[in-house]
């Protein structure tokens, strides 16, 4: 159980152009999504918190009109970098939060990733 | 200062060896803790939580010092699979819930 899924799991862009990637949550509903940057030899680094049907909690230093985050429904949300360029290319990783689980509900669920390169 | 740091390494290390990890937080008021292991280009996968009187699950054991903000994760008969980097990741509660802070993570080699 307890599987979150992202797709493109690889993108190879230009630069200037729109990349979608989506974060679903298979067996569980996830009122909370995560979106995290990782650079290489770097820690993942929170860019927002995505709560079902309301607008995204940016980290600070993160452009909410550049990563545009939806989170339309319990089990999916998109992250949408808009107008990529190079400096871009990172490895982007989504997690969800399934509040149902009594684990004490802090244990995020990780998908496998989305290398996005922007050339 | 970041908020959680580790010892980047590597820690080389042969097959069998003891190895230790060391972390410190800087948010005294951070909730829980967590080791979650990475491996090369894939997502962390969590590993286990860290309580303040200590826990141990197979060879793996983790220690909390909350007075000193310290975390610890001990690896006994280590096995080439464990090579990987480990990452320790406090949870702390804020006015958006809980967030997720990972360090940059501590990489471990263990060779024949």
């Amino acid at each position: 159980g307890a599987v979150v899924s992202q797709h493109p799991s690889r993108v190879i862009c230009k630069s200037g152009t729109s990349v979608k990637i989506e974060c679903r949550s298979l067996d569980f509903q996830a009122t909370t999504m995560f979106w995290y940057r990782q650079f290489p030899k770097q820690s993942l680094m929170l860019m927002a918190t995505s709560n079902e049907g309301s607008k995204a909690t940016y980290e600070q230093g993160v452009e909410k009109d550049k990563f545009l985050i939806n989170h339309a429904s319990l089990t999916l949300s998109t992250l949408t970098v808009t107008s990529a360029h190079p400096e871009d290319s990172s490895f982007y990783i989504c997690s969800a939060r399934d509040m149902v689980i009594t684990s004490g509900g802090n244990e995020q669920f990780f998908g496998p990733g989305t290398r996005l390169t922007v050339l | 200062r970041k908020e959680v740091e580790q010892d980047p390494g590597p820690f080389n290390v042969p097959e069998g060896a003891t190895v230790a990890f060391n972390c410190t937080y800087s948010n005294s008021a951070s909730q829980s803790f967590f080791w979650y292991r990475q491996d090369c280009r894939k997502e962390p996968k969590l590993l286990m939580s860290v309580y303040s009187s200590g826990n141990e699950d197979g060879r793996f054991t983790a220690q909390l010092n909350r007075a000193s903000q310290y975390i610890s994760l001990l690896i006994r008969d280590s096995k080439l699979s464990d090579s990987a980097t480990y990452l320790c990741v406090v949870n702390e509660v804020t006015g958006g819930g809980n967030k997720l802070t990972f360090g940059t993570g501590t990489q471990l080699k263990v060779e024949l």
